[in-house]
């Protein structure tokens, strides 16, 4: 399988924990994206990478959340001291260069953390 | 910013035909997206709009009109697999790379 997988699919965890969610993209994509999901709604930006530079962060990403992807490869979401509010479906999405003429992302499947 | 609206949900019968408007604000607009999300899964792609009209793949068509900042998405003979929610996208002038916006989402439910 050559998409987007993210691990773990799902966590739960008891609040003031932390958590650290990976994402491994398509392989020629340069660009990484991370969104959250709450139920009912659409994904929310949270963040962008160029290879490894992060260009845009959202206001959503409070200073308890933290994104890297240290090599340009795969990527990994940690938040904090989590709080109950956090509790969502964490989507990671890449693109090629292509994707300014196609708007196409790719998404994984998910990261669902549950605070207890 | 940016913010786009959405019906919320639209019920329909297999073989009909269902239009999902989305109507969006945004400070530079560069293109329209649709994707598709079954409950559990990921989002995937349907079909992109960045200049006016119409835009046929399949049984699904998405149609742009950048002066009246809406489009919509065409579900045709609709099946019970098409039973989803639906998400238009914008993409800005202003946005990093292909970083989008969505709507809070359609959900489609086909009956019998």
């Amino acid at each position: 399988d050559t998409g987007v997988s993210q691990d773990p699919r799902h966590k739960i965890t008891k609040r003031g924990q932390n958590v650290t969610f990976r994402c491994d993209p398509i392989s020629e994509h340069n660009r990484l994206y991370w969104y959250r999901q709450t139920l009912g709604q659409g994904p929310e930006f949270l963040t962008y990478f160029q290879n490894e530079a992060q260009l845009e962060k959202s206001r959503l990403l409070s200073d308890r959340f933290s994104a890297e992807r240290p090599k340009g490869s795969f990527s990994t979401l940690e938040i904090q001291r989590t709080e109950q509010g956090d509790s969502a479906m964490y989507l990671c999405a890449s693109s090629s260069p292509l994707a300014g003429v196609t708007g196409e992302l790719f998404f994984g499947e998910g990261s669902r953390l549950t605070v207890l | 910013g940016q913010s786009l609206e959405q019906p919320s949900e639209v019920t329909a019968v297999e073989g009909a035909i269902v239009q999902i408007n989305c109507t969006y604000q945004t400070s530079g607009f560069y293109g329209l997206s649709w994707y598709q999300q079954h409950d559990g899964g990921a989002p995937t792609f349907l079909s992109y709009n960045a200049l006016d009209g119409l835009e046929e793949t399949g049984r699904f068509s998405s149609f742009l009109s950048r002066s009246d900042s809406y489009g919509y998405l065409l579900l045709q003979e609709l099946q019970m697999k098409d039973s989803a929610s639906y998400f238009c996208a914008v993409r800005d002038l202003e946005a990093a790379g292909n970083k989008l916006t969505f709507g809070g989402g359609t959900r489609v439910l086909v009956k019998p």
